[in-house]
């Protein structure tokens, strides 16, 4: 069964924090994407990953940074949370039918 | 800006009435456009996807209605249920790039 899994489901940092939100995916696909959900904004892309060690901006990268060390893992960085960063955060990679995204369980992350 | 316009942002329908949301592009390279659907406490699931070569697909209860030369696409779940009650996002992608997802719809059946 596929799987894209995400360190935690629930998260609650202080400002000023440097949090660390972790997915893996057992797809052995090359890319990989961070999302944020946000009611009335739907999904906007962070940042994403086409191999190891390459990453891209997405539309809103400000405050955030990744790393892709390993193909299977792809972590998004908050060097110091702050409180318009409390959000859903939705990890993907290309589904593997080809078709869409298939997307992990997400984080919700409130920082305070 | 936004890439992909989705509307409404609820939506309550009766079990067993048709439920309806729309979204509308502007990118005409766009040549795959997926609707998923999200359970509280979950991440969006593909439901259905059409591209730009046909108008209509149908999958069980749910369908999609293109409109090419509109630049719009609509997803149509007949004979609602209260297990539908889920958030839908519409999304658009150039085959290989980003995909640009809409604000997304709050559906309710009611039994």
């Amino acid at each position: 069964d596929v799987k894209v899994t995400q360190s935690s489901r629930y998260l609650v940092k202080r400002t000023g924090e440097k949090v660390f939100l972790e997915c893996v995916q057992d797809m052995d696909h090359e890319n990989m994407f961070w999302y944020r959900q946000d009611p009335g904004l739907g999904l906007r892309l962070i940042y994403f990953s086409y191999d190891v060690k390459m990453k891209e901006k997405g539309d809103i990268p400000e405050g955030y940074s990744v790393s892709r060390e390993k193909k299977e893992r792809f972590s998004l960085i908050l060097e110091s949370a702050s409180t318009n960063q409390t959000s859903m955060y939705l990890c993907a990679t290309p589904s593997p039918s080809g078709f869409g995204q298939f997307f992990g369980p997400g984080t919700r992350l409130t920082v305070l | 800006q936004q890439q992909v316009k989705q509307s409404p942002q609820s939506l309550i329908v009766q079990k067993g009435g048709i439920s309806i949301i729309n979204c509308a592009y502007e990118n005409t390279a766009f040549d795959y456009f997926p609707w998923y659907q999200q359970f509280p406490g979950k991440g969006p699931a593909l439901l259905i996807a059409i591209r730009p070569d046909v108008s209509e697909k149908k999958e069980g209860r749910f369908t999609i209605s293109f409109n090419k030369s509109a630049k719009q696409f609509s997803l149509h779940i007949m004979d609602s249920q209260p297990g539908d009650s889920a958030t839908y996002f519409c999304a658009a992608s150039r085959t290989g790039n980003q995909f640009y997802f809409g604000t997304g719809t709050s559906l309710t059946v009611i039994p």
